[in-house]
């Protein structure tokens, strides 16, 4: 099955640098890759995704590239404010397969 | 509109116990999934449900099921409760399966 391989496993970034999160992946058949934020005591939340016929997306101050050949993926986000501490986690899935996530990277942005 | 809607949202039960836990998916959204999360093990998936059939399933012992009904509404229950099943049990939906899913808050689940 798909393995997603997510580092760092923890992150301390000064207010206003960026921070840069990687994940790969073993499965080519994968298709889609979501990221999730999940704060202290609630679910995860969708924050961006990108399939694999698109190189690089962004909104706002996240972005997210993929490298199909290198099956790598990694999310970028500038500008860090407090309120981007949390833990984000990468994911796989190909076509209708259950999507896979990686072990979670914990963001913490010093004011 | 309403997200995910997950209950109880903390509970706390005795080893060898049973309990069932409720999802409510976005409304629309027909495909229903599971994860149960640890400090340890990360999101492990459970399974996944759509039009009351399950479609996958994760690698948990048969004391761990579920169901669908007709509304999309879930459950998944889990019998002879362990110590190891301490966890955040997560619900998620999405329109289709393979379509994005979205978290609920999940269910907190202590055994004592």
């Amino acid at each position: 099955g798909e393995n997603v391989e997510q580092h760092p496993s923890t992150l301390s970034v000064q207010e206003g640098d960026s921070a840069v999160i990687k994940c790969t992946y073993s499965d080519s058949a994968s298709n889609y890759f979501p990221w999730y934020k999940q704060e202290l005591g609630k679910g995860p939340q969708l924050i961006i995704d990108i399939r694999s016929n698109v190189g690089e997306k962004k909104d706002q101050r996240i972005a997210v590239t993929l490298n199909k050949t290198a099956k790598h993926f990694s999310l970028h986000i500038t500008e860090t404010q407090p309120e981007d501490s949390a833990v984000y986690f990468c994911a796989s899935r190909g076509g209708y397969q259950k999507v896979t996530f990686g072990t979670g990277t914990k963001l913490q942005v010093i004011p | 509109k309403a997200g995910v809607t997950q209950t109880p949202r903390y509970l706390i039960k005795t080893r060898g116990q049973q309990v069932t836990l409720s999802c409510s998916p976005i409304s629309g959204h027909r495909s229903v999934s599971w994860y149960q999360q640890t400090p340890g093990q990360g999101l492990q998936f459970l399974f996944e449900y759509f039009s009351e059939t399950q479609r996958n399933k994760g690698n948990f012992p048969g004391r761990f099921s579920g169901r669908q009904f007709s509304n999309s509404r879930s459950e998944m229950n889990v019998s002879t409760l362990e110590l190891g099943d301490s966890a955040l049990y997560l619900c998620a939906s999405s329109y289709v399966p393979g379509d994005t899913i979205y978290f609920g808050e999940g269910s907190w689940l202590t055994v004592v």
